[in-house]
């Protein structure tokens, strides 16, 4: 399974936009990037995906880097309530195997 | 829609002796997967079911746990002695099978079961 490389953990203001860095230099190219948070006390969310071209949804944007060795998830307008472990996840195309790193810790200040 | 079930939310055990736990995924997911995640850890998927035939349980360690999915709806895991190393949040989660058009290659998972082993 390719590796994913994430800090350890961030900190962001409420109501500020916050980006998320994901470096996976080794990936394929049948390679989906996924991202799942994981709240307090809660299983894993799953977030965002995406394969080439960059994603948005309600939740967030991802942003892939043309040669795709790194991602960006961003946050457009972070809330108290975003505050979780945010895992960055490599899943093969054809596989629905997921393989958590220990992701980064996102904390909101008020 | 209801989410994933999973019951007790937290056991309390003394080592060696046996716990299960007990999953109901998402009605019409026919993929279901177990995770153990050891505190300060990602989750690691134990176990994954499709309908109620095994796919992966390359780690599950089978001397102790086991995982069955009888009519390929809920499911139970079960830990037969218990270790002290046992203690982790262990997590179920369901999705569609990879391929079908609804299956968006998401996971959707419960809240867990907190077991700790004294």
């Amino acid at each position: 399974d390719a590796k994913t490389t994430q800090p350890n953990s961030m900190e962001s203001n409420e109501e500020e936009p916050v980006h998320l860095p994901c470096n996976h230099s080794t990936i394929s190219g049948t390679d989906y990037i996924h991202w799942y948070r994981q709240l307090p006390s809660q299983g894993p969310e799953y977030v965002i995906h995406g394969l080439t071209s960059n994603v948005n949804n309600r939740m967030a944007s991802l942003a892939i880097a043309e040669d795709r060795k790194s991602s960006t998830l961003i946050l457009h307008r972070a809330t108290l309530r975003d505050a979780a472990v945010y895992y960055c996840i490599l899943r093969r195309q054809g596989a629905q195997k997921l393989v958590f790193g220990q992701g980064t810790r996102l904390t909101i200040n008020p | 829609e209801a989410g994933v079930a999973q019951s007790p939310r937290y056991k309390i055990i003394e080592k060696r002796q046996s716990v299960a736990f007990w999953c109901n995924p998402i009605s019409g997911h026919a993929t279901l997967y177990w995770y153990q995640q050891i505190l300060g850890q990602g989750p690691k998927l134990l176990i994954q079911f499709q309908n109620n035939g095994v796919v992966d349980d390359s780690q599950l360690p089978k001397d102790r746990f086991s995982a069955e999915r009888l009519k390929g709806v809920d499911s139970t895991l079960k830990i037969q002695p218990a270790k002290l190393e046992d203690s982790a949040v262990y997590l179920c989660a369901s999705s569609f099978p990879l391929g079908q058009v609804l299956a968006k290659n998401i996971q959707y998972f419960g809240a867990g079961t907190r077991l700790s082993v004294l």
